[in-house]
C-alpha cells in the first residue's frame, strides 16, 4: 500500500518558536494532502486541505497565519506552527490522496503523526 | 458546520461478543470511509462505501451504508483482543474532496 512519511514524530519547543512538520508521500504523487489535529481521546479535526500548486483551504476557525501550509511538490507538504504557545500542543497528522493514481484510489493514507509539546 | 456523530462513544465487550458502532450525518453523503486507530497510532483505512444500501464484508467486519446515505454502521462479529482501538467514520459530501471525521467509538475487548 501507499506510504506517507511524517517528520518529526515528536517535538518539544519553547513558547514563541516556530515548528515545521513535513509530510511526504513516498511511492505516489499526492494531488491533495490534509492536515488534522487531534487532542487526547478525541476525534481528528480537519485543519486545512492542501492542493499541489495552489493555496491551502483552511477550515473555519483555523488561523492561516498561525498554521502555514505549503504544498511544495506532488510529494511534499509542510505545516509550520508559527510562534507556538502551550495551547498549540497537540497531535498533528497529515494524510495524502492520490486521485490520479488508480492503484490507490480515493483513499486517505495517513502519516504516523507528530506530537508537539510547547513549553 | 457538518456534524458527524458516532454512537456509542465507548464500548467494553468480552472477547467473543459482537460489537456495533453507528455513524450519523446531518446531511446526505456522497461516500463514507471507515478507519481504525490503535492507541498511540494513526488512522488506518478499512473500507469505503459509495452506494445507497451498500453492504461490504471483511472477514469478521460488516459495513453498511444507509438507504438515505446519511448513516452507516460497522459490525464486528466475535470480537478479539486485536480489535481494540477507536473506530472512526469519515464522510464526504458531494462537491468536496475533504473528509470530516466522526466522533469515534473506542472499543475495549476484555479477554
Amino acid at each position: 500500500g501507499a506510504v506517507v512519511s511524517q517528520h518529526p514524530s515528536w517535538v518539544i519547543c519553547k513558547s514563541g518558536t516556530s515548528v515545521k512538520i513535513e509530510c511526504r508521500s513516498l511511492d505516489f504523487q499526492a494531488t491533495t494532502m490534509f492536515w488534522y489535529r487531534q487532542f487526547p481521546k478525541q476525534s481528528l479535526m480537519l485543519m486545512a486541505t492542501s492542493n499541489e500548486g495552489s493555496k491551502a483551504t483552511y477550515e473555519q476557525g483555523v488561523e492561516k497565519d498561525k498554521f502555514l501550509i505549503n504544498h511544495a511538490s506532488l510529494t511534499l507538504s509542510t505545516l509550520t506552527v508559527t510562534s507556538a504557545h502551550p495551547e498549540d500542543s497537540s497531535f498533528y497528522i497529515c494524510s495524502a490522496r492520490a486521485l490520479r493514481d488508480s492503484r490507490y484510489g480515493d483513499i486517505q493514507y495517513f502519516g504516523a503523526g507528530t506530537r508537539l509539546s510547547v513549553l | 458546520g457538518q456534524q458527524v456523530m458516532q454512537i456509542p462513544q465507548y464500548q467494553h465487550v468480552q472477547e467473543g461478543e459482537d460489537f456495533t458502532t453507528y455513524c450519523n450525518s446531518s446531511t446526505t453523503l456522497s461516500n463514507i470511509q471507515w478507519y481504525k486507530q490503535r492507541p498511540g497510532g494513526h488512522p488506518v483505512f478499512l473500507i469505503q462505501l459509495v452506494k445507497s444500501g451498500e453492504v461490504k464484508k471483511q472477514k469478521r467486519l460488516t459495513f453498511q451504508f444507509g438507504e438515505a446515505k446519511k448513516n452507516s454502521s460497522l459490525h464486528i462479529t466475535a470480537t478479539q483482543t486485536t480489535d481494540v482501538g477507536t473506530y472512526f467514520c469519515a464522510v464526504a459530501t458531494s462537491g468536496t474532496y475533504k473528509y470530516i471525521f466522526g466522533t469515534g467509538t473506542r472499543l475495549k475487548v476484555l479477554a
